[in-house]
């Protein structure tokens, strides 16, 4: 079966610090790859999706930026966080297919930034 | 991109049937309707998803109608636990971009 992690689960970082969240996937090949941002109280805001190793689009300009140094696995970071980005991260994967397919979300990771 | 429209919130009680519809007016031919269930500090998880007529599966239905504008999700007979936030979403086939998921419905069942 497919499993989907995050870590960290917690994360306090001060403004100005950088920032590396990770997510891996297991039990599928060729994921689509996807990194969300939801704010206190706010729905989710797609930042960047992926569909293959080295294949990032960014959805929205701002400070951050994603990886995807393997075939499952997808990094967000940041050079210099600001306040506004502290939120809720989620990874999620779905699979390649001409079908519009579900997505599996990883269980998050809690950003506040100081 | 087709936009959709939903009720910031809703109350029902427990054991009853609860309705929520969204409004995608402008649907295109290839999208497809799907509906997400969140809990705090949770990921969405999946409930159903559609393209047209009526579709069942354990948890939930999902009707939409011929002129596919909008879509209903029916949690049939409510607990405590399907309190939650209920996004709609509609995307098309093929494309790996997925729509910005909004706000959701708030869905509050009472004792």
């Amino acid at each position: 079966s497919q499993t989907i992690h995050q870590w960290p689960a917690t994360l306090v970082q001060p403004v100005g610090s950088p920032l590396s969240l990770e997510c891996t996937v297991e039990g599928t090949s060729n994921p689509n790859l996807y990194w969300y941002r939801q704010a206190a109280g706010r729905g989710l805001q797609l930042l960047f999706y992926s569909v293959g190793i080295g294949q990032i689009s960014s959805e929205v300009p701002q400070n951050l930026s994603a990886s995807r140094p393997q075939d499952r696995q997808f990094i967000l970071s940041s050079k210099k966080l600001l306040l506004s980005d502290s939120g809720f991260y989620l990874c999620a994967w779905s699979v390649t297919s001409v079908l519009y397919n579900e997505q599996f979300f990883g269980p998050g990771t809690r950003l506040t930034v100081l | 991109l087709a936009k959709t429209t939903q009720p910031i919130s809703m109350d029902s009680y427990e054991g009853q049937e609860v309705n929520i519809t969204c409004s995608h007016n402008n649907i295109a031919t290839n999208d497809y309707i799907t509906w997400y269930q969140q809990f705090p500090s949770q990921g969405p998880r999946f409930i159903i998803q559609g393209y047209k007529t009526k579709v069942t599966n354990e948890v939930a239905s999902l009707f939409i109608p011929a002129d596919r504008k909008s879509s209903t999700l029916s949690l049939p007979r409510v607990s405590l636990s399907d309190t939650a936030v209920y996004y709609c979403l509609v995307g098309g086939s093929g494309s790996a971009r997925q729509l910005t998921f909004g706000s959701g419905t708030q869905l509050t069942v009472l004792p």
